[in-house]
C-alpha cells in the first residue's frame, strides 16, 4: 500500500524555523517527484516546492523562495521541508504528495495526512 | 502565471442530482496538464481527473471530466451523499509549479 506519512508540525514562534518530514512506504521513491503543499485555515491549496526524483532539480512558490527549502534522502524513503524565518501567514496543514506518473511532474496521488505549522507568539 | 477561475463558490443541490463545475483560466492551457481533486473536512485531497478528462484510479464513473483551451468542466452526473465535499481544479508545468483554483464547494440542498 502506498503511503505517506508527514511529521514535523508545531507551534513555533515568528522568524523560528520548523523541519518537517514525509516518510514514504509502499513504492519506490526515488523515482519519483516529490511535492510539499500547505492549507492555511479555511483556505485553498497552495503550492509550496516540488523536488526531482534524483533530487539534482527543485523549485518553489515565490512565497517560501530563500526561507524554505526542499530535500529528499531516496535510501531513508524520506522526504523534507525545512523552514526558516517563519511568519504568521505560513500557519496551515501542511502536505506531502507524490506524482502519479515516474520521473516527471504530473498530478498527485497519493498524498499525506498532513502536518499542522503554526506560527504565532 | 496560470489563474484559475471556479465557478460556483458554492453549488447546493441534492442528492441523485447531476452538478456541473467550471473552471476557467486565464490563457489558454494544454488538457494534459489540468487536473480535479475532491477534498473533504479533515482529509487530504484525493486525485479525481488527470488529463481533464482521464479518471484516476479508483474514481466511479459517474465523475466526469470536459474541456480545452480555457474552459474545463467537472461532471458528476448523479450525486451520492458521499460526493459532497470540495473541489479545486489543477494547473501545473515545471516551470510554475501547480496552480489551484478557489475550489467549489459542493453541499447538500
Amino acid at each position: 500500500q502506498e503511503q505517506l506519512v508527514e511529521s514535523g508540525g508545531d507551534l513555533v514562534k515568528p522568524g523560528g524555523s520548523l523541519r518537517l518530514s514525509c516518510a514514504a512506504s509502499g513504492f519506490t521513491f526515488s523515482d519519483y517527484y516529490m511535492i510539499w503543499f500547505r492549507q492555511a485555515p479555511g483556505k485553498g491549496l497552495e503550492w509550496v516546492s516540488y523536488i526531482s526524483s534524483s533530487g539534482s532539480f527543485t523549485n518553489y512558490a515565490d512565497s517560501v523562495k530563500g526561507r524554505f527549502t526542499i530535500s529528499r534522502d531516496n535510501a531513508k524513503k524520506s522526504l523534507y521541508l525545512q523552514m526558516n524565518s517563519l511568519r504568521a501567514e505560513d500557519t496551515a496543514v501542511y502536505y506531502c504528495a507524490r506524482t502519479m506518473v515516474q520521473g516527471v511532474l504530473t498530478p498527485l496521488d497519493p498524498w499525506g495526512h498532513g502536518t499542522l505549522v503554526t506560527v504565532s507568539s | 502565471e496560470i489563474v484559475l477561475t471556479q465557478s460556483p463558490g458554492t453549488l447546493s443541490l441534492s442528492p441523485g442530482e447531476r452538478a456541473t463545475l467550471s473552471c476557467r483560466a486565464s490563457q489558454s492551457v494544454s488538457t494534459t496538464y489540468v487536473a480535479w481533486y475532491q477534498q473533504k473536512p479533515g482529509q487530504a485531497p484525493r486525485l479525481l481527473i488527470y488529463d481533464a478528462s482521464s479518471r484516476a484510479t479508483g474514481i466511479p464513473d459517474r465523475f466526469s471530466g470536459s474541456g480545452s483551451g480555457t474552459d474545463f468542466t467537472l461532471t458528476i452526473s448523479r450525486l451520492e451523499p458521499e460526493d459532497f465535499a470540495v473541489y479545486y481544479c489543477q494547473h501545473y508545468a515545471s516551470s510554475m509549479g501547480y496552480t489551484f483554483g478557489l475550489g467549489t464547494k459542493l453541499e447538500i440542498k
